[in-house]
């Protein structure tokens, strides 16, 4: 069975510093990938996708991931993060196409400070 | 505007009192899923339905029902819940097509059982 690993439950980082969520999956077949953002008391929101293609992602708000096959990874990132970005971010894999299920990882909470 | 509704946005309930949780599109989907969110666990799918009256079981089935008899909608019902099916509940939908796997969700469902 397909899963993914967040690594990290809660990432704290300082306003225009990088941040870095890990994700990795495990998956006998080609993965599609995704990161999705939730703010506080709010629904899921896509930030970017991986199908097909370019393997580096650019998504919303200035977020990116890429998509490394050998490491089974697609980690996020963002250059210099702002306060607003404080959220939760999952990352969520699609690996059985026919039904289409997200497997989603345990989610990472992000803290941006002054 | 394109989007995903659910009601009621908040619910509590008692245990074995039968209650209904709607969802809507607007966007024609074909494909159309439930989630339920609890902490440290990600989502995980309960039921999901690819076309009208269409229906099968996800990760976490039981206790649940569903409905698919018109296009727009996909109900979820809780027969006699629980204080476990206490969480937060997202519809989705997908468009029809291949390589469509982007989902749309709604705004959540906050059900508590006492």
């Amino acid at each position: 069975a397909q899963s993914v690993t967040q690594l990290g439950s809660h990432v704290s980082v300082s306003e225009g510093a990088l941040v870095l969520l890990r994700c990795n999956y495990s998956s006998s077949v080609p993965p599609y990938l995704f990161w999705y953002v939730q703010y506080p008391n709010q629904g899921l929101q896509l930030l970017l996708k991986y199908t097909t293609g370019a393997t580096l992602v650019k998504g919303i708000n200035g977020f990116e991931a890429e998509f490394k096959k050998s490491e089974t990874s697609f980690h996020l990132t963002k250059p210099s993060p702002h306060m607003s970005d404080a959220a939760e971010y999952f990352c969520a894999v699609i690996t059985d196409t026919g039904r289409r299920a997200l497997t989603f990882g345990s989610g990472t909470r992000l803290q941006v400070q002054p | 505007e394109a989007q995903v509704t659910q009601n009621p946005r908040y619910l509590i309930t008692v245990t074995g009192k039968k209650l209904t949780v709607t969802c809507s599109q607007n966007m024609n989907h074909e494909y159309m899923s439930w989630y339920r969110q609890d902490p440290g666990l990600g989502l995980r799918q309960i039921y999901y339905s690819m076309n009208v009256e269409v229906t099968d079981k996800g990760d976490v089935p039981e206790g649940y029902k569903v409905s698919r008899k018109e296009k727009r909608n996909f109900p979820l019902i809780l027969e006699s819940p629980s204080p476990n099916q206490t969480s937060l509940y997202f519809c989705a939908s997908i468009p029809h097509g291949r390589g469509a796997y982007e989902q749309y969700f709604g705004p959540g469902t906050r059900l508590t059982v006492t």
